[in-house]
């Protein structure tokens, strides 16, 4: 099955500085890669997402990148603020059967935290 | 619109009890999955549904029983628990149009087995 690996597993910055999380996936099959950001004692809330014919998506503050050949794909948070801090999931996404549901393979997971 | 409601939020349980969590959305959703969060570990598929009938396991399925009769409502169901179900507990649910819809997450139940 898919296998997604996620680093760093915490990260801290200080406030306005960028932050960069990295992620590799073994399945070329997958061809969706949601982010989702979690804040404490809640569930996970999809961020950005890039589809596999896409190399790069942004939504003002962040940023996705996506290299299919190597099999990584990243995000990037520009001008961090103290709300971003969160723990940050990335996900590979494949087509399950003759569906079009798709099983997402979530990565450890990134503690941010920004300090003001 | 209230999205996607998990009951309860925190279950205290012995080894060998059994209990149901409930999971209900109200957006229409066709697909709706179940998830268990462990530290270090993401977020692991446990099953889904991709219609009122239809179930198939995920990733980790074993002593976790799940059916659905309706589109709004995903039980799961853990008849023996045990000590390595502790975990909390994440219940999603999607539209059916795209492959790439975004999945929806409810507030969780954290669930320890004693």
């Amino acid at each position: 099955g898919e296998n997604v690996e996620q680093h760093p597993s915490t990260l801290s910055v200080q406030e306005g500085d960028s932050a960069v999380i990295k992620c590799t996936y073994s399945d070329s099959a997958s061809n969706y890669f949601p982010w989702y950001k979690q804040e404490l004692g809640k569930g996970p809330q999809l961020i950005i997402d890039i589809r596999s014919n896409v190399g790069e998506k942004k939504d003002q503050r962040i940023a996705v990148t996506l290299n299919k050949t190597a099999k990584h794909f990243s995000l990037h948070i520009t001008e961090t603020q103290p709300e971003d801090s969160a723990v940050y999931f990335c996900a590979a996404s494949m087509r399950a059967g003759g569906t079009s549901y798709g099983k997402l393979t979530f990565g450890q997971g990134t503690i941010l935290t920004v300090h003001p | 619109n209230a999205g996607v409601t998990q009951t309860p939020k925190f279950q205290v349980l012995k080894t060998g009890q059994s209990m149901t969590l409930q999971c209900a959305q109200d957006m229409n959703h066709e697909y709706m999955s179940w998830y268990r969060q462990d530290p270090g570990m993401g977020l692991r598929l446990i099953h889904y549904s991709v219609g009122a009938g239809i179930t198939d396991q995920g990733e980790v399925p074993n002593g976790y029983n799940v059916s659905r009769s309706t589109t709004e409502d995903f039980p799961l169901r853990l008849l023996s628990a045990a000590p390595s179900q502790t975990s909390v507990y994440f219940c999603a649910s999607s539209s059916g149009v795209r492959f790439y819809n975004e999945q929806f997450f409810g507030p969780g139940t954290r669930l320890t087995v004693l």
